[in-house]
């Protein structure tokens, strides 16, 4: 089963532009964790957030959680180009790194 | 470094038939992790294995099995083949267990005919 849903379904902004995603989940978590996809292959780690933390940043990311509403939302800032792939959230119940993931967001960057 | 490797990369498989398949994690990783996407879905939870021993299990029958040998490396078995069981399977790695980053490997994409 999957415990995230990720909003909107597919996102399309032109480079330069900002991009958020949302994601809510149902159960409580230790951790939630963002990662992305580029066309079918492996993902990449982009950020986690803990449960005790409402906001955390890493280059153009930014993060923020609120266990309160069981939401999160990820902000790609200056968009480009090679931003464009699929984006997941997944959350990690307990400490045993087993990741529930949403379905997904499909961000079209356009140059 | 060598990120996760998975092997093969691409399979056809036929009803019925079993399949194996194969992923080397980081070099100190001990945590391994495997996950079935289906297209247009996010990653399943199939297995967790740590330290050699299975620590989580996901919704998935019996035909699925998996086993983590001494130098941390691990093998996916799936028995009887359905074409539902058609997808990318993902492995990922971790240094310990519960240390919540997963380094993925690029996946093996098994097609059921």
């Amino acid at each position: 089963s999957q415990q995230g849903e990720e909003d909107p379904q597919a996102l399309s902004i032109q480079e330069g532009e900002n991009a958020t995603m949302n994601c809510s989940y149902k159960t409580s978590i230790n951790n939630l964790q963002w990662y992305r996809q580029n066309s079918g292959r492996g993902l990449v780690h982009l950020i986690l957030i803990r449960s005790n933390e409402r906001e955390k940043h890493s280059g153009r990311l930014r993060v923020t959680l609120d266990t309160s509403k069981k939401s999160s939302s990820l902000l790609i800032t200056a968009s480009r180009a090679a931003d464009t792939a699929s984006y997941f959230c997944a959350t990690e119940p307990g400490a045993n790194s087993k990741l529930t993931f949403g379905k997904g967001i499909t961000l079209s960057v356009r140059p | 470094d060598a990120g996760v490797t998975q092997s093969p990369t691409h399979l056809i498989k036929t009803r019925g038939q079993h399949v194996t398949l194969r992923c080397s994690p980081i070099s100190g990783h001990k945590s391994v992790s495997w996950y079935q996407q289906v297209l247009g879905q996010g990653p399943q939870f199939i297995f967790q294995y740590y330290e050699k021993e299975e620590r989580g299990r996901g919704n998935f029958p019996d035909r699925f099995s998996a086993r983590q040998f001494p130098n941390y490396s691990s093998e996916l078995n799936v028995n009887a083949l359905l074409l539902g069981d058609s997808a990318l399977y993902l492995c990922a790695s971790s240094l310990e267990q519960g240390l919540g980053k997963l380094f993925f490997g690029s996946g093996t994409q098994l097609s059921v005919l």
